[in-house]
């Protein structure tokens, strides 16, 4: 099976930099990806990481290494409308196309 | 430039009643996923489709629930009997192929009275 955990709560001020992590247990999968949702949103695609290392697009990041079964998603230059849920998420390996989400991260961005 | 379209927004059944979610996936687009999420969680896989065809149901509930996606039109996720429990935000994701990222839509808010 799979098991993704997350922080339930972080809290970071407005142009600041945060990071959100992402420890899993999984008996495989082809890569990790992030999701932002705000309060009655859908989903948004922020990040895909296929391979070990780091990703990097505009504000956001995403890293990844499977030895340490472990990734994150860094903000940067955090903004108000940041706040949101985020959601890391893998497709597990073994022919499955769906989707297992993580637990969630809900960011509070303070002035 | 739609994106994943899904209707209705809101839906409100008293229980016992039928729910019929629909979702058009994005042009392009033949992958078709159903994900329900209570609150405060993330969200669960239900069932997989491409065109005509289930291709994984392992995360649907064995009654009541089923789904389809025709040749024409949008796939319809259909609970019926509905009980409380199905109160959920049920979201609906496509994808050109199992490779690429999936897009999700709006959302329908189930509400079961």
């Amino acid at each position: 099976g799979q098991s993704l955990e997350q922080p339930s709560e972080v809290t970071a001020v407005e142009g600041a930099i945060v990071q959100i992590n992402c420890t899993y247990q999984t008996s495989g999968f082809y890569g990790l990806s992030w999701y932002q949702q705000h309060d009655g949103g859908a989903p948004t695609f922020l990040s895909y990481n296929a391979l070990d290392g780091l990703e990097e697009t505009g504000r956001f990041s995403s890293f990844l290494s499977r030895s340490d079964s472990y990734g994150y998603l860094l903000l940067q230059e955090l903004q108000m409308k940041d706040s949101a849920s985020y959601f890391c998420a893998v497709r597990p390996s073994g022919g499955a196309n769906n989707l297992f989400f993580g637990t969630g991260t809900r960011l509070t961005v303070i002035p | 430039n739609a994106g994943v379209m899904q209707n209705p927004r809101h839906l409100v059944r008293r229980r016992g009643q039928e729910a019929r979610l629909r979702c058009s996936p994005m042009k392009g687009h033949s992958h078709v996923y159903w994900y329900r999420q209570l609150p405060e969680e993330g969200l669960k896989f239900m069932v997989y489709l491409q065109k005509e065809n289930i291709i994984d149901e392992s995360g649907m509930p064995k009654e009541r629930f089923s789904a389809e996606f025709p040749k024409e039109g949008p796939s319809i996720l259909r609970i019926q009997q509905v009980v409380r429990g199905d109160s959920a935000a049920y979201f609906c994701a496509s994808s050109p192929d199992s490779n690429q990222p999936q897009h999700f839509g709006d959302g329908t808010r189930l509400s079961i009275l």
